[in-house]
């Protein structure tokens, strides 16, 4: 069975870095062409793809949020993790990590979320 | 980046009825490399269609996808009352991928 599932901080403050962990089990980052995605969710908003890390350690990023964003993964431990830089309340939102088997599978599964607020 | 576009924004039919999403690109997506996603309340998206039409695992036959090209489609033959959420279409033949804005199907 495949799962993942998110951790971090429910709060941050304006300015400072966010560090969230997909931790999963079911599968392997190192199996070919096995890929992880952030997409996140501001409250009653539509979804937004922010990154990818693949199986090769390919790393892929949204054109809008590139300069802020660094994706990363340890294989040993199933994780992957990602940082957001210069956080805003605009930031606010439930972030999910999910797996794709190649670009051609679709997320699934998804992590159940987790939301992080930015406020001071 | 490739825009897509959902409609209707929201969707009002009732238990029994059929109902069909529309998600538009803003160039041609290789079918392949386009999805559909049911998002309930409080709750993770679930992978609904891949590859434009083919279903996931476990999703009821009621659901079905079609389209290529710029236009592509997700129809439900008789709406169950848990089949009222918001669904989203999704490309993963381009980088950076991108979602459509979301269709919210409620009942009448």
């Amino acid at each position: 069975q495949v799962t993942l599932k998110e951790s971090g901080p429910a709060l941050v403050k304006p300015t400072q870095t966010l560090t969230l962990t997909c931790s999963f089990s079911g599968f392997s980052l190192s199996t070919s062409g096995m890929r992880v995605s952030w997409i996140r969710q501001p409250p009653g908003k539509a979804l937004e793809w922010l990154a990818r890390i693949d199986w090769d350690d390919d790393k892929f990023y949204s054109t809008s949020l590139k300069t802020r964003l660094t994706i990363s993964k340890d294989t040993s431990k199933n994780q992957v993790v990602l940082t957001m830089t210069n956080m805003d309340p605009v930031d606010t939102a439930t972030y999910y990590c999910a797996r794709m088997r190649g670009s051609y599978s679709g997320f699934d599964p998804w992590g159940q979320g987790t939301l992080v607020t930015v406020s001071s | 980046e490739v825009v897509l576009t959902q409609s209707p924004g929201t969707l009002s039919l009732s238990p029994g009825e059929r109902a069909t999403l529309s998600c538009r690109a803003s160039q041609s997506v290789d079918s392949t490399y386009l999805a559909w996603y049911q998002q309930k309340p409080g709750q993770a998206p679930r992978l609904l269609i891949y590859g434009a039409s083919s279903r996931a695992t476990g999703i009821p036959d009621r659901f079905s996808g079609s389209g290529s090209g710029t236009d592509f489609t997700l129809t439900i033959s008789r709406l169950e009352p848990e089949d009222f959420a918001v669904f989203y279409c999704h490309q993963s033949a381009y980088s950076p991928y991108t979602f459509g804005q979301g269709t919210k199907l409620e009942i009448k």
